[in-house]
């Protein structure tokens, strides 16, 4: 079993909807929760780090769920720029990658 | 610019032949990682060095595989006798660490190697 498993997608979606992503782990000590994005041919960039009660950053909100293993994020009234491929990443010590799930908006 | 560069941001090479990769981190930055990410995956951990120090490497990192950072500044990741297995993109990181607390890792733009 992976460390971090992600659904691959594509999830193709009309701009303006919403669209969530979820991301389970299987290392119970992981301290640590992040969303990083990456475009096509860049270097991951983080995006937001998750906190157990949750936490929101304008029209993105991630949860966390310690007891599942489980992290989700959320995009609300989605634009063309958020087109990319959206990294789920557990910590610790070191960063473990999912593969990644890939988003489309189209318009 | 100043953060997190890379050079060379793309290699092609016969297999066999030795490769090496550099990396400068942002200045203050005490920590600096490396990750290879193939097509259609995440980054994958290969080691990271605090200061000086080399503390983690991954079961991935063979020993074809050597990584440097000798003043605790910029490092060096050289393959040795390449494989065509290990085209991939070669990222870089770097981070500032004190004690428990968790800072964000910054990623440099990558080298792109291919093995012929």
């Amino acid at each position: 079993r992976k460390e971090v498993e992600q659904d691959p997608g594509p999830f193709n979606v009309p701009e303006g909807a919403t669209v969530a992503f979820n991301c389970t782990y299987s290392n119970s000590a992981s301290q640590s929760f992040f969303w990083y994005r990456q475009d096509c041919r860049k270097e991951p960039k983080l995006l937001m780090s998750v906190y157990s009660s949750g936490n929101e950053d304008g029209r993105f909100t991630a949860q966390l769920n310690r007891a599942s293993q489980y992290i989700s994020l959320l995009i609300r009234d989605s634009k063309l720029s958020d087109s990319a491929t959206y990294l789920c990443v557990v910590n610790a010590e070191k960063l473990t990658f999912g593969t990644g799930t890939r988003l489309t908006i189209i318009p | 610019d100043t953060g997190v560069s890379q050079d060379p941001r793309h290699k092609i090479t016969k297999r066999g032949q030795n490769v090496t990769f550099r990396c400068d981190p942002i200045s203050e930055h005490n920590r600096l990682y490396w990750y290879r990410q193939t097509l259609g995956q995440g980054p994958e951990f290969l080691t990271y060095f605090q200061n000086e120090a080399q503390l983690e490497k991954s079961r991935l990192l063979s020993d074809r595989f050597s990584a440097e950072r000798p003043k605790g500044s910029f490092s060096t990741l050289e393959i040795q006798r390449t494989e065509q297995g290990d085209s991939a993109m070669y990222l870089c990181a770097s981070s500032f660490v004190w004690g428990e607390s968790y800072n964000e890792q910054f990623f440099g733009p990558g080298t792109r190697l291919t093995v012929l």
